[in-house]
């Protein structure tokens, strides 16, 4: 079955600082993937999504940007991070148009 | 182009049913639908696809309407477990996994 690393689980970062979180996919190939924001006691806001190898859809303009290089990885980026970055980041990933399977988050503190 | 969900909140003694809504305003391919614990990652209950059959989990089941792009979960004879937050996801085709804003279902003993 399909299973979504990602890490780390937290991270406090200061205002400024660039930001780098990873996101790999195991048991599956060519599997569409995605990062969602939740702000506390929020819905699941999708930032981006790739169906494949370089191919990166942006949903909502911001301090955020993030790649593909291989098949199988997702990295979410920032140059330099706002306060209004903070929040659980959530990777999630599907083959298809079948279920999705998340990752268990990073909880980021911007101070 | 998010989902709409209805209600916000809901809270319901053991035993209990309540219903989720979700309605979209684009064509929809398929609807999922997730269940979150407080801190933890979403958990996959369900997956409608256009055509399909109204799909069931133990006590929780869901249907979809794809004319009216509408899709609801049902929570028959609750349980505490059942307490969390739902979401529902849409698809149009196009891959691109929408959430909605959830709904916080509180069940009492």
């Amino acid at each position: 079955s399909q299973t979504i690393h990602q890490w780390p689980a937290t991270l406090v970062q200061p205002v400024g600082s660039p930001l780098s979180l990873e996101c790999t996919v195991e048991g599956t190939s060519n599997p569409n993937l995605y990062w969602y924001r939740q702000a506390a006691g929020r819905g699941l806001q999708l930032l981006f999504y790739s169906v494949g190898i370089g191919q990166i859809s942006s949903e909502v303009p911001q301090n955020l940007s993030a790649s593909r290089p291989q098949d199988r990885q997702f990295i979410l980026s920032s140059k330099k991070l706002l306060l209004s970055d903070s929040g659980f980041y959530l990777c999630a990933g599907n083959r298809g148009q079948a279920e999705a399977f998340f990752g268990q988050g990073t909880r980021l503190t911007v101070v | 182009q998010q989902p709409v969900q209805s209600p916000q909140a809901v809270i319901l003694r053991e035993g209990e049913d309540a219903v989720i809504n979700c309605s979209s305003s684009k064509a929809l391919y398929s609807v999922h639908w997730y269940r979150q614990k407080h801190g933890e990652a979403p958990v996959f209950l369900m997956i409608l696809l256009k055509g399909g059959e109204q799909k069931g989990h133990e006590k929780i089941s869901a249907s979809f309407n794809e004319k009216k792009q509408q899709s609801s979960l049902y929570l028959t004879a609750s349980q505490l477990s059942y307490s969390g937050t739902y979401f529902c996801g849409t698809e149009g085709g196009d891959y691109k996994l929408s959430f909605g804003a959830g709904t916080t279902v509180t069940v009492r003993a």
